[in-house]
């Protein structure tokens, strides 16, 4: 099974609201990443976990709370949230790399977020 | 910047043509990866190159990489329709973290 699933496909938010994006991998693979991409644009990293800790956050405002309950599933909680945070939210999981060196990525098709 | 500059940054051919994408970089990678998108979805990866390697071949897709000049090219060979996509060359400057390119969004018309 090399699929990563994301769900919801698509949300819509208003500024008030509590939501939370979910991503599931079996593939084994001890890293996960969250990355954000606007329109036309490249994806961006968000957050990266390695065997379930957090190991990187790219400077990430807090009304977006990464969470790792397991080595299978990611969770992004989003809290107070702005419209110019409207993007595809892009889960992806990998073999978990050498110091130096990463694996390919696998990515899930995204959560389409609308934030009114 | 660390992100990667590729171009064109649109390509439009025929089916049966090949497309060639480029990507250009500043800072020193341990390897470079390139992905193909579809429409609004996930990314799809296509193949790794790495740093000390300088050419690699999958199926129709040929990589080439040249450290010195910073610089690495995605050819695709006797293209398709179904290879519309877009197309990111990603960096690998260290640890888990990759830093993806402008991308390329390749039209193959029938």
């Amino acid at each position: 099974d090399t699929e990563v699933t994301q769900t919801p496909k698509h949300l819509v938010m208003g500024m008030t609201n509590k939501k939370s994006l979910k991503c599931e991998q079996h593939m084994g693979h001890r890293a996960m990443y969250w990355y954000k991409q606007k329109a036309k644009k490249p994806p961006e990293l968000m957050f990266v976990y390695s065997y379930e800790k957090l190991s990187i956050n790219e400077s990430v405002p807090s009304r977006f709370s990464p969470e790792c309950p397991n080595s299978s599933l990611l969770n992004l909680h989003l809290h107070a949230l702005q419209p110019e945070d409207s993007a595809l939210y892009l889960c992806a999981s990998s073999q978990d790399s050498l110091v130096f060196n990463s694996y390919e990525q696998y990515f899930g098709p995204g959560t389409r977020l609308t934030v009114t | 910047s660390q992100q990667g500059e590729e171009d064109p940054q649109a390509l439009s051919i025929q089916e049966g043509e090949n497309a060639t994408m480029n990507c250009s970089y500043k800072t020193s990678i341990n390897n470079l990866q390139w992905y193909r998108q579809n429409s609004g979805r996930g990314l799809v990866h296509l193949i790794l190159i790495r740093s000390n390697e300088r050419e690699k071949h999958s199926g129709r897709l040929r990589v080439t990489l040249d450290t010195s000049k910073k610089s690495s090219s995605l050819l695709i060979t006797a293209s398709r329709a179904a290879d519309t996509a877009s197309y990111f060359c990603a960096l690998n400057t260290g640890f888990q973290k990759l830093v993806f390119g402008t991308g390329t969004r390749l039209l193959v018309s029938p």
